[in-house]
């Protein structure tokens, strides 16, 4: 099975800075032969189901501000929010869909400091 | 506008079992493969099931692989679990979720429902 590993666990931004979120997976998620990353991030706010914010590592889903950013490739991964807002404390997962069992990581609680 | 919601859940006592159905909307339903995907009050996400578009793909996490049974009615645009041998750790709140090209993996969950709650206890 893949390993989605994230860091931090939780992290404390003030409102306009950035927020840089890990994600790191035990085993490439790169295939090679598209040259895609597999990995995708989900916010999750109190109370709600998961909403998809980035695919294909880097990719915004509709609708997304442009504030949120992915970057990395083949294990190693990042989320940004670089000008944070109120609005964004939640919850973050990245996610492997490369190969069953798909994986989530543990999750990294952002707040506002 | 796509619409995802679950129902069955409730409180079973363990070694029982439960159904579970998730109703869609919004979408063509057989173009996407569809999820369960569960998580335990105050916890992360755990990916339970997936199943192709035309139910030739299917698959399961190990922690329920031979007690649940993921399965799809295209003609009635919905999607079950069927839950057996329930324990106490199977606790969580069940999310529905879709994903695109109609494999079980190779794409992202786009749409979730708002989740049914399944409590496992005596």
């Amino acid at each position: 099975d893949i390993v989605m590993t994230q860091s931090p666990d939780s992290l404390a931004v003030s409102l306009g800075e950035r927020a840089t979120i890990n994600c790191k997976s035990s085993q490439s998620v790169l295939y090679s032969s598209n040259n895609k990353n597999y990995l995708a991030w989900y916010q999750q706010k109190p109370g709600q189901p998961p909403k998809l914010l980035i695919y294909w590592a880097s990719t915004r889903e509709s609708g997304v501000p442009d504030r949120f950013s992915g970057s990395g490739s083949g294990t190693d991964f990042t989320l940004t929010i670089s000008s944070l807002q109120a609005e964004d404390v939640a919850l973050y997962y990245c996610q492997q869909y490369y190969t069953s069992p798909l994986t989530f990581g543990g999750g990294t609680k952002v707040e506002i400091k | 506008e796509v619409q995802l919601v679950e129902s069955g859940g409730g409180l079973v006592q363990p070694d029982r079992s439960l159904r579970l159905s998730c109703a869609a909307s919004g979408f063509t339903f057989d173009d996407y493969a569809m999820h369960w995907v569960r998580q335990a009050p105050g916890k992360g996400l755990e990916w339970v099931s997936g199943i192709g578009w035309n139910s030739g793909g299917i698959a399961y996490a190990d922690s329920v692989k031979g007690r649940f049974t993921i399965s799809r009615d295209n003609a009635k645009n919905s999607l079950y679990l069927q839950m057996n041998n329930l324990r106490p750790e199977d606790t969580a709140l069940y999310y529905c979720a879709n994903s695109g090209g109609g494999s079980y993996s190779g794409q992202p969950f786009s749409s979730w429902g708002q989740g049914t709650l399944v409590t496992v206890s005596s």
